[in-house]
Parts: C-alpha cells; sequence; structure tokens
C-alpha cells in the first residue's frame, strides 16, 4: 500500500515558469510533511516541510500548500530555473510515534533554459 | 563541517554474498536511519537507530541488520544477497530523535 502517492512522475517547465508537484497521504496519523531535492548522485536534501496544521509555508521560492481535509499537499517552485532540475520527493511521517520517513515515487523536473 | 559520510561509495558483490555498509553520522548526531532506494523509486525506510538501541525497524528481511556504536556510527549488513538489493543504501543522521535529518551521498550497491 503506497501511503504517499506523488505526481507527476516527470515535469518539464520552461525558465521562469511555475512548477507544482502534487501529493496525497492516506494516513491522518501523519504529523510532517517534508519535501526533498535529489541531484544525481547525491543523497536527498530537505527543501522545505510544514505540520499540518498550517495551510501553507513560503521559504524564497518554494511554497508548500497544504490541504488537510482533502489530505493533499503541493510543491510550488515559483521563476523555475535550470539549476532547480531534479528529482522532487514528497513525504511523511508521524514525528509522535517514530521518526520514519515514508517518500512518494518521486518526480523528475526539468527546466529549460 | 563534514556532513554524513558514507563508505564505500560503490560496491559489486555476487548473489549470496554479505556487505557491511559503514555510515559516520554530523558531529553531535546520536540517531542515524538507513534507506535503501531503488533506481526510480523514493527511499525506503530500513532501520533506525538512537543512542545505540534500534527504535524502528522498516518492512525488510531478517538478512538485513545494523547496528550503532558507542561514537554514533553504524553499519548495515546484509547477508545472502539477492540481485534486488542492489540499490542506493542512504544513511541519514539527526541531533535527536524526532528531528530534522540529513542524508549521506549513499553508497550504490550492485548484485551481479
Amino acid at each position: 500500500q503506497q501511503q504517499v502517492k506523488q505526481s507527476p512522475q516527470s515535469l518539464i517547465v520552461q525558465k521562469g515558469g511555475i512548477s507544482i508537484i502534487n501529493c496525497a497521504y492516506e494516513n491522518t496519523a501523519f504529523d510532517y510533511f517534508p519535501w526533498y531535492q535529489q541531484f544525481p548522485g547525491k543523497g536527498p536534501a530537505l527543501l522545505i516541510a510544514i505540520r499540518p496544521d498550517v495551510s501553507e509555508k513560503k521559504e524564497g521560492r518554494f511554497t508548500i500548500s497544504f490541504n488537510k481535509s482533502a489530505k493533499q499537499f503541493s510543491l510550488h517552485i515559483m521563476d523555475s530555473q535550470p539549476g532547480d532540475s531534479a528529482t522532487y520527493f514528497c513525504a511523511a511521517s508521524n514525528r509522535i510515534r517514530d521518526d520514519k520517513i515514508i517518500f512518494g515515487k518521486g518526480t523528475r523536473l526539468h527546466i529549460l533554459p | 563541517d563534514a556532513g554524513v559520510t558514507q563508505s564505500p561509495t560503490h560496491l559489486i558483490k555476487t548473489r549470496g554474498q554479505h556487505v557491511t555498509l559503514r555510515c559516520s553520522p554530523i558531529s553531535g548526531h546520536k540517531s542515524v536511519s538507513w534507506y535503501q532506494q531503488v533506481l526510480g523509486q523514493g527511499p525506503q525506510f530500513i532501520f533506525q537507530y538512537y543512542e545505540k538501541e534500534e527504535r524502528g525497524r522498516g518492512n525488510f528481511p531478517d538478512r538485513f541488520s545494523a547496528r550503532q556504536f558507542p561514537n554514533y556510527s553504524s553499519e548495515l549488513n546484509v547477508n545472502a544477497l539477492l540481485l534486488g538489493d542492489s540499490a542506493l543504501y542512504l544513511c541519514a543522521s539527526s541531533a535527536q530523535f524526532n528531528y530534522g535529518y540529513t542524508f549521506g551521498s549513499g553508497t550504490r550497491l550492485t548484485v551481479v
């Protein structure tokens, strides 16, 4: 059972455009929703994270939108740059019970120069 | 500051062999977790250790084992390797349980 579903699988965006990646979760016990960025040959790096009591969080060009009732959250990358080309993973965890991070399958983002 | 260090970076093993992967956490970090990332997929949780005790185990067979040492470094052992064990094995460390994790660059294991 896939607890965190991510879409699209791949995404191509023009430089300066907005990249949008969506995720849905099933377990209402999740209380922490991070996004990770992974470049080839590297491990995932935490990009931005949100708790379910917040509907939106913005850090620079990156924004998480969270819809608790729909059990969905999304990552928006504003003014997308070629350097943003990477694989993005949404994730979820129940930090009270344990610290196991459940990852989505990832989105390969390519920003056209 | 050195990040999470994993060794070796690449490894090729034959089916049925045993492998040991090593991880040195960020200085001061007491929690270490291991993840398996198959090509094209998200990382999957294998183990978590905090203060040298196992705090969590993912859905992996008993061929997988791990431990954490007094200096908080950790090793992941996999016995009787199968072709399906080929993956990137990631180690992540955190200052304490239930806190943000920093991932290493991983060990790429290929089983032939």
